[in-house]
């Protein structure tokens, strides 16, 4: 298994670009989550999924969408890039509400 | 709503020492708790979880959590720091209707000294 995938693993945006960045799970997990980590500030939820073609806001979901088609795949799209959202946002999922969350590496985001 | 708080932004230990993160949550509902680890650069990875039963949850590393109802609290504890465990924690809590999202607390630094 490869567990939690992300790419691009870095990226770099001009204020008012779009972008989306892509997540997939092989472990057949039905709970997805993006998360942003900013320093002090831990993790903070943007959206979630509780399976394919359901969705959810988190703590901080203004200026991101998300969709979820297949059980594998859940992108996080930007709509226009802003300066506030560099940081380094993080994919994770799990099979259950008991079960483990396992998390992507990573993809660290700087808007200019 | 469910909240975590995790009271120290930094922790300094010297090696062989005590290990002691403080974790506070709040849940509208019997929770279950978290702590995660995450190494510098990478991602997060499970330490141990709180569901239900034994309240003295046992996980990787060295690394134990009690679950205290009548404090609001999961403490991580471990009795000899060694300087691997330098690295950020972050305890979590599912909570609410579904349990469908982890919460995370803002995190605290361990630093190890020699």
């Amino acid at each position: 298994n490869a567990g939690v995938t992300q790419t691009p693993k870095f990226q770099v945006l001009k204020t008012g670009q779009s972008m989306t960045l892509q997540c997939a799970q092989d472990m057949n997990h039905e709970y997805m989550s993006w998360y942003r980590q900013d320093p002090g500030m831990g993790l903070r939820l943007i959206h979630y999924s509780v399976g394919a073609g359901i969705t959810d806001q988190g703590e901080v979901p203004n200026g991101y969408n998300v969709s979820r088609s297949t059980t594998e795949d859940f992108p996080l799209r930007l709509l226009s890039a802003a300066p506030s959202q560099t940081s380094v946002y993080f994919c994770a999922s799990r099979k259950g509400s008991t079960d483990t969350q396992y998390f992507g590496p990573g993809t660290r985001l700087t808007v200019l | 709503a469910q909240s975590v708080t995790q009271l120290g932004s930094h922790v300094s230990v010297s090696e062989g020492a005590l290990v002691l993160l403080r974790c506070n949550y709040s849940s509208s509902v019997p929770p279950y708790l978290f702590w995660y680890v995450q190494y510098p650069n990478q991602g997060l990875q499970l330490l141990l979880k709180y569901t239900t039963g034994a309240t003295l949850v046992k996980g990787i590393n060295g690394f134990e959590a009690e679950f205290k109802k009548s404090e609001t609290s999961f403490h991580l504890t471990k009795p000899s720091a060694h300087m691997s465990d330098a690295a950020e924690y972050f305890c979590a809590v599912s909570g609410g209707t579904g349990r469908r999202a982890l919460t995370f607390g803002s995190g605290t630094r361990l630093q190890v000294q020699p």
